[in-house]
C-alpha cells in the first residue's frame, strides 16, 4: 500500500492565485513528520514546510501553509498568491519516527503557473 | 555552513563500468540517506546509513549497488557494472541525529549510462 499519495499529476494555476497540493498519507505511529519538498526544473529538492503529527497549529512558511487534518490523514500544501517562480514539482514526504526513520515520497504533483 | 555536497554532479559511464556516488553531509550530521529518482518520477528510497553501520538497505536492488558511511569521509554509493537503466538522478539527504528535523538535499548527482 501507498503510504503518501498525491492525486493530482498536474496542475495549471493562473498567476497569483492561491494554489492546494494534496496529499493523504498512511501510518498507524503515533509520532511521525510530514514535508513538502520543491523541485524545479533545474533538478534539486527545495525544503518548503514541516508539519509534525504532535503540533497542534498548522505550519507556515511565508506563503505556504500545510492543511493538516490529522483524523483524515491529509497534509495539503497551500501556497498563498502563487508566481511563475513556483512552477515546478512539489512532494509530499512523510518520516515514521521511531520506525526506521526513513522518508517517503510521493509522486510527486507537477504545477504550471500561467501568466 | 555548506550544505549537503554531492559530486560529481554529472557521471556518464559505459556499460560495465563501475559508478562511484560521493556524498558529504551537512556539519554535524550522522544521517545520511539515498534516493533515486527516475525520470518524472518520484524519489524512491535506496539505503539508510548512520555512521559505519547501515540502518536500512530495503530499497536498495541486491546485485551491484551498494552503500557506506565511513567514519571518516563521505558517504559513498557504489554501483557495479551499471547498465542503460541505472540512469537516473540520485540525491543524498542528511539529518542530525536527534530532533525531528527535515532532511536536507543535495543537489542530485545525474548519472547516465552510454
Amino acid at each position: 500500500a501507498q503510504k503518501i499519495t498525491q492525486t493530482q499529476p498536474g496542475m495549471f494555476v493562473q498567476e497569483k492565485e492561491a494554489v492546494t497540493l494534496d496529499c493523504t498519507y498512511d501510518t498507524s505511529d503515533q509520532s511521525y513528520g510530514l514535508f513538502w519538498y520543491k523541485q524545479p526544473s533545474s533538478g534539486e529538492m527545495i525544503f518548503l514546510i514541516y508539519q509534525g503529527s504532535y503540533d497542534e497549529q498548522n505550519a507556515t512558511e511565508g506563503r505556504y501553509s500545510l492543511n493538516f487534518q490529522k483524523a483524515r490523514k491529509s497534509a495539503n500544501l497551500v501556497i498563498s498568491a502563487s508566481q511563475l517562480g513556483d512552477s515546478a514539482m512539489y512532494f509530499c514526504a512523510m518520516r515514521e519516527w521511531g520506525r526506521d526513520d526513513k522518508i517517503i515520497f510521493g509522486k510527486g504533483t507537477r504545477l504550471h503557473i500561467l501568466p | 555552513n555548506a550544505g549537503v555536497m554531492q559530486n560529481p554532479r554529472h557521471l556518464v559511464r559505459r556499460r560495465g563500468q563501475e559508478a562511484r556516488l560521493r556524498c558529504s553531509p551537512m556539519k554535524g550530521h550522522s544521517h545520511v540517506y539515498w534516493y533515486r529518482q527516475l525520470p518524472e518520477e518520484g524519489l524512491k528510497f535506496m539505503v539508510y546509513l548512520q555512521k559505519e553501520n547501515i540502518i536500512d538497505e530495503s530499497g536498495m536492488p541486491k546485485e551491484r549497488f551498494s552503500a557506506e558511511f565511513p567514519k571518516e569521509g563521505p558517504s559513498i554509493l557504489r554501483i557495479q557494472q551499471v547498465v542503460r537503466g541505472d540512469s537516473a538522478a540520485y540525491f543524498c539527504a542528511s539529518s542530525p541525529e536527534t530532533g525531528n528535523t527535515e532532511a536536507f538535499f543535495g543537489q542530485g548527482t545525474r548519472l547516465t549510462v552510454v
